[in-house]
């Protein structure tokens, strides 16, 4: 069965490196997602990206985080200078059709430890 | 913001009870979707309500969605320990982003 995969599984870094979380959405889906969950809080929408530019980003999602599908088929997230509240799991999702009659796929997460 | 409120936000029950889970929102959503999150992993696609008043079932669980789809509950009947973990609500509008309820965690005691 086809699935979204995530690497790293976890990472660990220092306040101020540069991350790149990495995703690999099902082929054939055309909207991809990146999604936080920080411990014991709600999931909470970062970035939706379809036709190679960005549709839609949160509040959260600031200059320090950028997206991009460099190879058509990976999907990094990007974090410039991390901070200590980036520390969340982050989940990145993919679909094949926009609105209510597309399933969303979660990969299994990358969890971003910031020291 | 859309927001997306569930109830109870912790519940603790025995095996065999039945139970409801409630979504709430002033928000009109294309659809809703219920997930189930285990620990350390991401949530999994349980079902998807688009039609207002609709009504889907698999197997114990009843998915309902209101007549106005702003709304939605979760009924499971007999649970059972293999249904602990925690329930997301999630409605859909726009380029297919999904706003995540806060999620209700589910504890069934043998």
């Amino acid at each position: 069965e086809p699935e979204v995969t995530q690497t790293p599984s976890h990472q660990v870094t220092q306040m101020g490196q540069e991350v790149i979380l990495r995703c690999v959405p099902i082929s054939n889906h055309l909207y991809f997602y990146w999604y936080r969950q920080i411990l014991g809080q709600k999931v909470e929408f970062l970035v939706s990206f379809y036709n190679n530019e960005i549709s839609e980003k949160s509040e959260i999602f600031d200059d320090q985080f950028s997206v991009e599908r460099p190879d058509g088929s990976n999907f990094t997230l990007k974090i410039r200078s991390t901070k200590l509240e980036d520390s969340a799991m982050y989940f990145c999702a993919s679909r094949t059709l926009a609105g209510y009659t597309g399933e969303l796929f979660f990969g299994e997460g990358s969890r971003l430890t910031v020291l | 913001t859309q927001l997306l409120e569930q109830s109870p936000q912790f519940l603790s029950i025995q095996e065999g009870e039945n139970l409801t889970v409630y979504c709430n929102s002033s928000s009109v959503f294309s659809s809703l979707q219920w997930y189930r999150q285990e620990p350390g992993e991401g949530p999994v696609l349980l079902v998807t309500v688009v039609t207002g008043g609709e009504v889907k079932k698999l197997k114990r669980l009843t998915f309902q969605f209101g007549d106005a789809r702003k709304d939605s509950s979760l009924h499971i009947t007999a649970a059972q320990p293999g249904d602990t973990g925690l329930y997301l609500c999630a409605g859909v509008k726009g380029a297919g982003k999904s706003t995540f309820g806060d999620g209700t965690t589910l504890t069934v005691k043998p």
